[in-house]
């Protein structure tokens, strides 16, 4: 079975601070997906990243990095130097590659918060 | 441009009465839909999903149904809500042809009382 484990449930930090969210995850596919998503006071989920497995290069995009360490299942995310409009719940994923409908199966998120 | 409305926002409801959420999408044809719920402090939970009109794929059993009577809407229902059917619902598409994320849309916070 797939699972998402987010063992950070609420992280509290000041503007500029550097912060790093972890993911760890569980799969018996040798091919799967990674995905961030980010979840404003709104409530609807924006898409952040999509990691494919064969690829373990970090992502930078901007203030955002990601490192995959495929030996350790593990996905992190980081954002430097920190910003108010950053606080939210992020939410890793995973999904099999499968035909059809995508089936992700997230983690129980972590809730950000960037204070000023 | 591709764009999924969710309604209503927010939605109070007695234990026992029925519900109807309604998703839509534009922009795109034979969309894959679905059905997420989050309970208060827990992740997204995948409830139901569609490939195409008519089919419909569950992912836990519930109290809730789900219904694609066109293309690209996608309703969640229940004739008898419980009180554990309090959560925030949302909906996502993702393309049935490039199948690489899903798009969400705005979420309905349902309580139910």
């Amino acid at each position: 079975a797939q699972k998402v484990t987010q063992a950070q449930t609420e992280i509290s930090v000041v503007e500029k601070e550097d912060v790093t969210l972890d993911c760890v995850y569980e799969t018996r596919d040798t091919t799967y997906y990674l995905f961030w998503y980010k979840q404003p006071p709104s409530g609807e989920l924006v898409f952040l990243i999509r990691r494919n497995s064969f690829d373990e290069q970090n992502e930078i995009s901007g203030r955002y990095s990601w490192n995959f360490q495929k030996s350790t299942s593990s996905f992190n995310f980081t954002i430097t130097a920190s910003q108010v409009v950053d606080s939210a719940v992020y939410f890793c994923a995973l999904r099999g590659i499968i035909q059809g409908a995508q089936k992700l199966v997230f983690g129980q998120g972590t809730r950000l918060t960037i204070n000023p | 441009s591709q764009t999924i409305h969710q309604w209503p926002a927010t939605l109070v409801q007695p234990v026992g009465s029925p519900l109807s959420l309604e998703c839509t999408v534009e922009g795109t044809s034979n969309p894959n839909l679905y059905w997420y719920r989050q309970a208060a402090g827990r992740g997204l939970q995948l409830l139901f999903y569609s490939v195409g009109i008519g089919q419909i794929s569950s992912e836990v059993p519930q109290n809730l149904s789900a219904s694609r009577p066109q293309d690209r809407q996608f309703i969640l229902s229940s004739k008898k809500l419980l009180l554990s059917d309090s959560g925030f619902y949302l909906c996502a598409w993702s393309s049935a042809a490039r199948n690489e994320k899903l798009f969400f849309g705005s979420g309905t916070q349902l309580s139910v009382l």
